[in-house]
């Protein structure tokens, strides 16, 4: 089946470093997502890119959808606390509307 | 706007019982409705596709009699699990559809179930 192969795992940085994870897979997909899931609660839209090549920003968040539409990053500039959390990428099959999610990235931050 | 609301936030059952999850679409018509399940440290994974009207769409390996779906109308979808036992415990998560937003799939905030 399709999967998303997300990386790295988890990050351990300093308040005020940049963050850069990224998401490939062996399948195409038309639109590529990007959400934040904090302990115990639902997945929150960060991202949302639809064409290949598209670079969206929100706020200090960048993400780009690869040119082959197999890959995907999402860069986060000058991190805080409250960026604490664990970050997915997913890919939305579509027709089905279903979403296939990577690994997830856990993002922790010293201050 | 793109609002889902899920209920209960967790529930504590005793193995052998029942247990329902609503998934309502606040201020949209949700045609498509999703549910998922989350064990701890790992990722979403999709249990069934649900359409206003008719039959839920399960993912390959969830048992569709032991996790029932109606979606009766395009603000309400229910999950119930039958006969729960430990290892249903888990985060289950629904997700809503429309075709009038630009952005798909909002998430409802998910529904810790820990079977006793």
């Amino acid at each position: 089946g399709q999967q998303l192969n997300q990386s790295p795992q988890s990050m351990f940085i300093q308040e005020g470093e940049d963050v850069s994870m990224n998401c490939t897979s062996s399948s195409i997909f038309n639109t590529w997502l990007w959400y934040k899931q904090d302990p115990g609660e639902g997945p929150v839209l960060l991202i949302a890119l639809y064409k290949a090549g598209e670079l969206t920003s929100n706020g200090r968040l960048t993400a780009q959808f690869g040119i082959t539409r197999k890959d995907s990053f999402l860069n986060i500039s000058a991190s805080i606390p409250s960026d604490v959390g664990i970050y997915f990428c997913a890919g939305l099959v579509q027709g089905a509307q279903k979403l296939v999610f990577g690994q997830g990235t856990r993002l922790t931050i010293n201050p | 706007g793109a609002v889902v609301s899920q209920h209960p936030s967790w529930v504590i059952c005793k193995s052998g019982t029942s247990v329902k999850i609503e998934c309502r679409s606040l201020d949209f018509q949700a045609t498509t409705m999703f549910w998922y399940r989350q064990f701890p440290k790992q990722s979403l994974m999709l249990m069934a596709t649900s359409n206003e009207g008719s039959k839920a769409t399960y993912e390959q390996g969830v048992e569709k009699d032991k996790f029932l779906i109606n979606h009766a109308s395009l603000t309400l979808s229910t999950l119930t699990v039958t006969s729960a036992h430990p290892e249903d415990s888990s985060f289950y998560i629904c997700s809503a559809y429309s075709s009038s937003y630009n952005s798909p799939l909002h998430f409802g905030n998910g529904t810790r179930l820990t079977v006793t």
